[in-house]
């Protein structure tokens, strides 16, 4: 079955330092999605990423992220200078379409980023 | 503010029991209401309610969603041991790529 494939599974960082995130999304997917969730919290959505662009972003996704599809499988999300409140898990999503289609999200196995 | 409030956040019972997980849901232009399963780290996708009164079910697990009073149900029948996770309720909203979570209700599933 197609899944959602993060890397690396725990990253270590000292705190200043810039981090990247990486994500292979479902080959077919279009719509790509990164989350995070700090330890005891709710879920929250960073960003969507669709046609090369990003179609939405919430307030947590200031000007320290970035998002990008460096080529056609990867999908990749960079924090510039971390802070300790970045430490978290990370979860990268994918859809096939978009979310007017009713079809579901699937999500990776999640980044649990420690900025010490 | 957009909001998803599950109860109760802890739950711990027997196997052979019978669970439900309330979700209930304050978005503007809500469109659909889905339930995930948490077991170590990635949600894994359980289902999805678009239309009020329609009962989805999936083996053991069966989910229903009332639109008019904003809530939706998970009932779990003849829990196992591998139930045991965090059910996470998530709305979306029309215009919005975004899923809004709940805080989750954490099962767990005792012998």
């Amino acid at each position: 079955e197609p899944e959602v494939t993060q890397t690396p599974s725990h990253q270590v960082t000292q705190m200043g330092q810039e981090v990247i995130l990486r994500c292979v999304p479902i080959s077919n997917h279009l719509y790509f999605y990164w989350y995070r969730q700090i330890l005891g919290q709710k879920v929250e959505f960073l960003v969507s990423f669709y046609n090369n662009e990003i179609s939405e972003k919430s307030e947590i996704f200031d000007d320290q992220f970035s998002v990008e599809r460096p080529d056609g499988s990867n999908f990749t999300l960079k924090i510039r200078s971390t802070k300790l409140e970045d430490s978290a898990m990370y979860f990268c999503a994918s859809r096939l379409r978009g979310v007017e289609t009713n079809t579901e999200a699937f999500f990776g196995q999640g980044t649990r980023l420690t900025v010490v | 503010e957009d909001k998803v409030v599950q109860s109760p956040l802890s739950l711990v019972v027997h196997e052979g029991d019978t669970v439900t997980l309330n979700c209930s849901y304050e978005v503007t232009n809500f469109r659909s209401l889905l339930w995930y399963k948490q077991e170590k780290k990635a949600p894994t996708f359980l289902f999805m309610l678009t239309s009020s009164g329609i009962e989805k079910k999936s083996g053991r697990l069966s989910s229903i969603l009332d639109k008019k009073e904003l809530f939706s149900i998970l009932n779990i029948t003849a829990t196992q041991t591998g139930d045991s996770a965090i059910y996470l309720c998530a709305a979306t909203q029309g215009g919005s790529e975004k899923l809004v979570f709940g805080k989750g209700t954490k099962l767990t599933v005792n012998p």
